[in-house]
């Protein structure tokens, strides 16, 4: 099975930006991996940010948006908010079957 | 509004059962394929089961085919998680979430989520 990769932490300062990455043990990340990325605050459940690479739902703040970087799916922030400290989970398809990854610890410090 | 409510959790001995369910609403349940997804304590996201819009499709996660069934009924808007033979490991938070689309999209909305426990 394929393997998804995150970085575990990363910290952002009150109105910075920052990139957070999402990379496959198999190869480039592409658009046709459908590419996920769900923020999930303590005690609470996961929110869908984006999906398909770039497509925000209604709920998701502009300051955020998806992109492919590099080989890798990337979700940027910019203008971080204290309210956006948060862990960040990356999904992507492999022919149908989904693999998470490991989840960034994101800390706006 | 989209509401998705998960009950049915608590603490079971190993190798026992338990069934989670899951009540939907807010949008026309009989359209929508529905996932179980789970995190264990400090853990990252797995998913566990999903179920097609009329229950004729059914796929699980390795870690759990053979002891979990998923399963739905239309008619009362809830779908279920029958856990059998019940592994410490599957100790986690199990969330249920809508499917926006069968097969090509993952998840939108998501339930608050329902904690199992398995521990003697």
């Amino acid at each position: 099975q394929a393997v998804v990769t995150q970085e575990p932490s990363l910290t952002v300062s009150p109105g910075g930006t920052v990139t957070l990455t999402c990379d496959s043990s198999t190869g480039a990340v592409t658009s046709g991996h459908y590419p996920y990325w769900f923020q999930q605050k303590p005690g609470q459940a996961p929110k869908t940010l984006i999906y398909d690479t770039t497509n925000k739902h209604s709920w998701t703040p502009a300051r955020f948006s998806g992109s492919l970087l590099g080989g890798k799916a990337a979700l940027t922030l910019s203008g971080a908010q204290p309210e956006d400290e948060a862990d960040y989970y990356c999904l992507l398809s492999y022919s149908g079957a989904w693999v998470f990854g490991g989840g960034t610890k994101l800390t706006v410090l | 509004q989209v509401q998705l409510v998960e009950s049915g959790g608590g603490v079971v001995q190993p190798g026992r059962s338990l069934r989670l369910s899951c009540a939907a609403s807010g949008f026309i349940f009989s359209y929508y394929a529905m996932y179980w997804v789970r995190q264990a304590p400090g853990k990252g996201l797995e998913w566990v089961a999903v179920i097609s819009h009329d229950g004729s499709n059914k796929y699980y996660a390795d870690s759990v085919k053979g002891r979990f069934t998923i399963s739905r009924d239309n008619s009362k808007n809830t779908f279920y998680l029958q856990m059998n033979s019940l592994r410490a490991d599957d100790t986690a938070v199990y969330f249920c979430a809508r499917n926006p689309q069968w097969l090509v999209r993952f998840v939108d909305y998501w339930g608050q989520g329902t904690l199992v426990t398995v521990s003697s």
